[in-house]
């Protein structure tokens, strides 16, 4: 069956450092993957998008690499701040369709002053 | 402006009622969703419209469903509330390759 996990439920990082996600999948055969900031009482939003024919795809402090052959993604944030700290979601898109997206469940990052 | 937009924000109730959320874009958007997220916070999706027309029907009870008066609108009936609808609900609307999600609303069943 297919599968999104995103290894850490929470990720507890010095502010400053850099904060490293990790998103894995199997019987998946992504077009694309995206990956989504969900803060408190709010609904999530977009950050990335990397197709499957790119290995890394960045903004401003963002990056995203994207490996198919080990179907894994890495979100990493560099010289993280307190404002930094929410939820953030991978999603594959499935191909079939409209743009219909499967999420993971999500790694809650804290950057601690 | 707000892109997606959710009522209620906060919606408690009981068991066995019937109730309605509504979700309205004006992003011009021809696809919208429902999202369905539970207490471990896992985000999964119920149906998606496009143009008004449902094009994915996940596995839900019957007791939920999704209307569409305009592509701009989404609104979701929920029948019968069970102690086990109690999650956060999410409208969405999409661009290729982005979604957009509204504020969510929070629904307990008592």
């Amino acid at each position: 069956s297919q599968k999104i996990e995103q290894n850490s439920e929470a990720l507890n990082i010095q502010e400053g450092k850099t904060a490293t996600l990790t998103c894995n999948y199997t019987n998946y055969s992504p077009a694309y993957l995206q990956w989504y900031r969900q803060d408190p009482g709010r609904g999530p939003v977009f950050l990335l998008l990397i197709r499957e024919n790119e290995k890394e795809k960045r903004k401003e402090r963002l990056k995203v690499t994207f490996d198919t052959t080990l179907k894994q993604s890495l979100f990493h944030i560099t010289a993280s701040q307190p404002a930094d700290s929410a939820t953030y979601l991978c999603a594959l898109h499935s191909g079939a369709g409209s743009y219909q997206l499967t999420f993971g469940k999500g790694t809650k990052l804290s950057v601690i002053p | 402006d707000t892109a997606v937009s959710q009522t209620p924000k906060y919606l408690v109730t009981q068991m066995g009622n019937d109730k309605s959320i509504k979700c309205e874009q004006n992003l011009g958007h021809d696809t919208m969703y429902w999202y369905k997220q539970d207490s471990k916070k896992f985000l999964k999706i119920m149906f998606s419209y496009n143009n008004k027309e449902l094009i994915i029907n996940e596995t839900v009870p019957n007791r939920f469903s999704p209307k569409s008066p305009d592509k701009a609108h989404l609104n979701l009936h929920i029948n019968s509330l069970e102690l086990g609808d109690s999650a956060v609900y999410f409208c969405a609307s999409s661009a290729p390759e982005t979604q957009y999600f509204g504020p969510g609303t929070r629904l307990l069943v008592l």
